[in-house]
């Protein structure tokens, strides 16, 4: 059974600082996407991670993916308040068709 | 080119009563999978359709069941509903890998989302 492990779950940060969140999966998979959900409302697609070595960026969020460690990382340069949101990742398995596996989800929140 | 449409948005409903949730795929989507956000359990796959047949299933009891129209359009119902079926219900759309224009990785856009109570 494919398992997605975020970390961490909560994380507070001031604007301007970095910081990474960690996505860890257990079976091989050949797509990772992230997700940001604003509170009620619902999942805005920010990355697709396709291959070993991928990296995706958009504006001060940069995705990566190591396929060979199972692990993807989501890298905050210089947050703002607008990023506070709760990121997720999702995995689809190699034999799952299109079904998501979910992490978690990190709550982040960027102080002033 | 219109969204994921998912109706109604907000549900009240009462232990024992069954519910009926509907889901618009955007147009060329053949696919549509549903999903239920719980703050216990997270996001968890409750089952995918495809050209009117149910492609794959999540670990749900029977009272949980779907179905797809030929216009791709999807509803799924809920019935004697518990406590616990409180949650906010998602579908997603996607069109078939190699079918999509944009892609070839059939990437999954989200609805707005269903909120469904059970008092």
């Amino acid at each position: 059974e494919l398992k997605v492990e975020q970390n961490p779950l909560f994380l507070s940060m001031q604007e301007g600082k970095n910081y990474t969140i960690y996505c860890n999966y257990s079976t091989t998979s050949d797509r990772l996407y992230w997700y940001r959900q604003d509170p009620g409302k619902s999942l805005e697609s920010l990355f697709v991670l396709l291959s070993n070595g991928a990296v995706k960026q958009e504006g001060r969020l940069m995705a990566s993916l190591d396929t060979k460690a199972r692990l993807s990382t989501l890298h905050i340069t210089a947050a703002v308040h607008d990023l506070s949101a709760t990121y997720f990742c999702a995995v689809v398995g190699e034999t799952s068709g299109s079904r998501l596996t979910f992490g978690e989800g990190t709550q982040l929140t960027v102080n002033p | 080119k219109a969204g994921v449409t998912q109706t109604p948005r907000y549900l009240i409903k009462t232990r024992g009563q069954q519910v009926t949730l509907s889901c618009s795929p955007i147009s060329g989507h053949r696919s549509v999978s549903w999903y239920q956000q719980t703050p216990g359990q997270g996001l968890q796959f409750l089952f995918e359709y495809f050209s009117e047949t149910q492609r794959n299933k999540g670990n749900f009891p029977g009272r949980f069941s779907g179905r797809q129209f030929s216009n791709s359009r999807s509803e799924m119902n809920v019935s004697t509903l518990e406590l616990g079926d409180s949650a906010l219900y998602l579908c997603a759309s996607s069109s078939p890998r190699g079918l999509a224009r944009r892609s070839s990785y059939n990437e999954q856009f989200f609805g707005p989302g269903t909120r469904l109570t059970v008092l």
